[in-house]
């Protein structure tokens, strides 16, 4: 089991250019999330998808969209990047929200 | 509310020595509390969990310590290696789920272990 494995680990953008994260779980769990994690400031939740076909917006939603593709994956866009969203993005999953959830390696992003 | 407030920022403690991380939260609905461990360049990962029924429990040289009526939460890291040297985030939630079911974490305690 690879657990939750996330592509790219790193990607460099310039202001305004689109990409999309992608991640995806292998241990049938219903829950995904997408988190930030930036110096000082703990991790913070951007979306989330409690379960197959429903996504819903988290602490700091302003500049993504989500997809919950199946239920395996959940990616994460930036539409048009900026440099304030330079940092690093770990997708998670859990059976439900109270149960562990299982992080991923995080994808390294850096907006000129 | 929902804020979660985690100190100290970063901890130094030498080898053999206790290492304590404590964080307070708000909002007494709150029936879940985790402890992930990060090193670098990795993922957080589970360390130690309670629920607020228990005022403690141990997992090896790790322990938790909760008091419900003054609404904080503690990590205890006993005969500390350099092998814990690592970020630790402490995190709540609700039990109803929905959106009130996600974790809100605490900003993490920057912990080193001193050979």
């Amino acid at each position: 089991n690879a657990g939750v494995t996330q592509t790219p680990k790193f990607q460099v953008l310039k202001t305004g250019q689109s990409m999309t994260l992608q991640c995806a779980q292998d241990m049938n769990h219903n829950s995904m999330y997408w988190y930030r994690q930036d110096p000082g400031m703990g991790l913070r939740l951007i979306y989330y998808s409690a379960s197959e076909g429903t996504t819903d917006k988290g602490e700091v939603p302003n500049g993504y969209n989500v997809s919950r593709l199946n239920k395996r994956e959940f990616s994460l866009r930036l539409e048009s990047a900026a440099p304030s969203q330079t940092s690093v993005y770990f997708c998670a999953s859990s059976e439900d929200p109270r149960h562990e959830q299982f992080f991923g390696p995080g994808t390294r992003l850096t907006v000129l | 509310q929902q804020q979660v407030k985690q100190s100290p920022q970063s901890l130094i403690v030498q080898k053999g020595g206790i290492s304590i991380i404590n964080c307070a939260y708000e909002n007494t609905a709150f029936d879940y509390f985790p402890w992930y461990q990060q090193f670098p360049g990795k993922g957080p990962a589970l360390l130690i969990a309670i629920r607020p029924d228990v005022s403690e429990k141990k997992e090896g040289r790790f322990t938790i310590s909760f008091n419900k009526s003054a609404k904080q939460f503690s990590l205890h890291i006993m005969d500390s290696q350099p092998g814990d040297s690592a970020t630790y985030f402490c995190a709540a939630t609700l039990g109803s789920g929905g959106s009130q079911g996600n974790l809100i974490f605490g900003k993490g305690t920057k912990l080193s272990v001193k050979p």
